[in-house]
């Protein structure tokens, strides 16, 4: 199957900065790529679809100024926590889909911010 | 709108013994139906899909699930449970291929010896 990668796997940051977790589809074109976050012992929940030139789409719920989502090649998306919090803290999932076909997970992303 | 709503977050079994992990579905079109296992801190592994077909779905490591309509259900199974089955696994809905999934909450297999 087709592969996605996300980077990095894990991260810690403290109250108030920024970070950027990239999710990169190895093998293929995504035109679209989704965005989940698992909080502990959950299931996962979209926060947003990606599609490759355009802005994303947010979930009900899930802040687009908080959460920015850039989409530029079809080979990247990026997810940028901004002004991060302790309650941010969770498990994010990528993944990634060409066309109309299957979408492909990525290994996910912990942060945690102190 | 879709759901999916798995019964029991913690199931128990013996190793060899019959696995069995419930699924209900809600869907106002014709579902695509999903098993994933997680392993802990890693992504999702598609265990198998039903999309249209056969109704009987064989999978990877053993596993399968049949989709009943009429039951509104797509439930996991597995004839013998190996230890390394236990994981978290979750039931997953769609509109259709390449859409965003709807996740259920998740079950958690133990394995014991």
């Amino acid at each position: 199957g087709a592969v996605v990668s996300q980077h990095p796997s894990r991260v810690i940051c403290k109250s108030g900065t920024s970070v950027k977790i990239e999710c990169r589809s190895l093998d293929f074109q995504a035109t679209t790529m989704f965005w989940y976050r698992q909080f502990p012992k959950q299931s996962l929940m979209l926060m947003a679809t990606s599609n490759e030139g355009s802005k994303a789409t947010y979930e009900q719920g899930v802040e687009k100024d908080k959460f920015l989502i850039n989409h530029a090649s079809l080979t990247l998306s990026t997810l940028t926590v901004t002004s991060a919090h302790p309650e941010d803290s969770s498990f994010y999932i990528c993944s990634a889909r060409q066309g109309n076909n299957e979408q492909f997970f990525g290994p996910g992303t912990r942060l945690t911010v102190l | 709108a879709q759901s999916v709503t798995q019964l029991g977050s913690h199931v128990s079994v013996s190793e060899g013994a019959l696995v069995l992990l419930r699924c209900n579905y809600s869907s106002s079109v014709p579902p695509y139906l999903f098993w994933y296992v997680q392993y802990p801190n890693q992504g999702l592994q598609l265990l198998l899909k039903y999309t249209t077909g056969a109704t009987l779905v064989k999978g990877i490591n053993g596993f399968e699930a049949e989709f009943k309509k009429s039951e509104t259900s797509f439930h996991l199974t597995k004839p013998s449970a190996h230890m390394s089955d236990a994981a978290e696994y979750f039931c997953a809905v769609s509109e259709g291929s390449g859409y965003a999934l709807n996740f259920g909450k998740g079950t958690s297999l133990l394995v014991t010896p």
